[in-house]
């Protein structure tokens, strides 16, 4: 089964843009990933899909600072314009039809 | 807009037993195939299990901590899925999450407010 890496933590400046990334383990570099983010206190909140070929696409009411891209085994989630309510643990998610496994999340501060 | 909500949860004595329900509006329920994610406090999201719209056959897959003891059922004419949690544990204690178990990339997933479970004597 597919496992995801994510570094634990990222900041960046009110304003500016940050980068998150999710590389799939060895031999699940096709596989579509989603990603979902939690503010403190709140439950996930679904925010798009990602592929192998770097298409995206975001869910209803998610607004286009949020993007999505992909290199090899790795899928990205880029925030740009940050805001303050984007402070979040952000989750990667995949699937290969009978499981279902997570990233560890990682922590974005805006400073 | 998809709405989900989780009910059941609430405090349990280690080995005993706990119903989760999960209820859906706003989508096309039979057709879905849905998940059970949980949190323990302080951690992570930890998928649970998946059970299959009955079309694509309805069965269902479980986490290795959880196989054997937590059953996933649904009852479409009601629009609900449940998790049925036996000989629970400390470590089962978690807020659990239903969510939908979309494939596509064109296929937004939703998640529920979430219920608690807490396992203690």
């Amino acid at each position: 089964q597919p496992v995801l890496t994510q570094s634990s933590s990222a900041s960046a400046s009110l304003g500016s843009s940050v980068t998150l990334t999710c590389t799939l383990s060895s031999g699940h570099n096709n596989h579509i990933i989603a990603w979902h983010q939690q503010q403190p206190g709140k439950a996930p909140r679904y925010l798009m899909k990602v592929e192998g070929s770097g298409r995206y696409n975001r869910g209803s009411g998610v607004p286009d600072r949020f993007s999505g891209s992909s290199s090899g085994a790795d899928r990205h989630l880029t925030i740009s314009n940050l805001q303050s309510d984007d402070e979040a643990d952000y989750y990667c998610e995949t699937w290969d039809g009978n499981t279902w496994v997570f990233g560890g999340g990682t922590k974005v501060t805006v400073l | 807009e998809v709405h989900l909500v989780e009910s059941g949860g609430g405090l349990v004595e280690p080995g005993g037993s706990l119903r989760l329900s999960c209820a859906a509006s706003g989508l096309s329920f039979s057709g879905a195939w849905m998940n059970w994610v949980r949190q323990a406090p302080g951690k992570g999201l930890e998928w649970v299990g998946r059970i299959k719209a009955k079309i694509h056959g309805g069965s269902t897959d479980y986490a290795a901590p959880v196989k054997g003891r937590f059953t996933i059922s649904r009852d479409d004419s009601k629009n609900t899925m449940f998790l049925q949690m036996n000989s629970l544990r400390a470590e089962d204690t978690a807020v659990y999450y239903c969510t939908t178990a979309h494939l596509a990339l064109s296929d937004p997933d939703s998640w529920g407010q979430g219920t608690l479970v807490t396992v203690s004597s």
